[in-house]
């Protein structure tokens, strides 16, 4: 299964709403999960199952879909949210999605 | 606290053979799926393979298939990935990951850095 992030990097600035996507070649029910990576770290996991926040995780960060789309949302972006963010599918043999990179505008 | 620690990554010349090992703490390591996740330098994540809890039960991407092989010792909280007939294009940061089957990898370790070079 292809996982295609969209857009692969944006720009933006402190406290705007951003929307990433990140679309699947076959259905995949709700077996998505979101990961966050800054540069020379391991990834930290966001929100599985689609739209569950994995605790910790600030609730300005939301996910949602089903099927084949599905988006993740940050509400108000904060300079610790720079990064870059990974879809992955869980339902058959895993995949990410090739990333998309957030920057400061 | 979970603790994962990787360690085993060198410089090896390609069709050679390396061990990565993944040390465990602080869960109960024979109750859960246990991953490995790649990333070349500079480019994604790649999922490498994964190995159940307590059947052992394995799974492998494609482009590892038939090379390397995953295991692990539940009496000493390890997990291990057996790399044979290593290519060019295996060099890359090896991630181990505590997984949760359908829930994703909710625990990373720092990386172990593999280089395939001659």
């Amino acid at each position: 299964i292809q996982l295609t992030q969209s857009p692969s990097s944006l720009s933006a600035s402190i406290g705007d709403r951003v929307t990433l996507t990140c679309r699947a070649s076959q259905g995949i029910n709700d077996y998505l999960a979101w990961y966050q990576q800054k540069p020379g770290k391991a990834p930290k996991l966001l929100i599985y199952r689609a739209s569950t926040l994995q605790s910790g995780v600030p609730s300005r960060f939301s996910g949602s879909g089903s099927g084949t789309d599905f988006t993740l949302t940050i509400s108000s972006l904060q300079p610790e949210d720079f990064a870059t963010y990974y879809c992955q599918q869980l339902n058959s043999y895993p995949s990410f999605g090739g990333g998309t990179k957030v920057e400061i505008k | 606290e979970v603790q994962l620690l990787e360690s085993g990554g060198v410089l090896v010349q390609p069709g050679g053979s390396l061990r990565l090992s993944c040390a465990a703490s602080g869960f109960t390591f024979y109750n859960y799926a246990m991953s490995w996740v790649r990333q070349a330098p500079g480019k994604g994540l790649e999922w490498v393979s994964t190995i159940h809890g307590s059947d052992g039960t394995t799974y492998y991407a494609d482009t590892v298939k038939g090379r390397f092989s995953i295991s692990r010792d539940n009496s000493k909280d390890t997990l291990y990935l057996q790399m044979n007939d290593v290519r060019a294009e295996d060099t890359a940061v090896y991630y181990c990951g505590r997984t949760a089957t359908v829930a994703g990898i909710d625990y990373w370790g720092p990386g172990t850095l593999v280089t395939v070079s001659s």
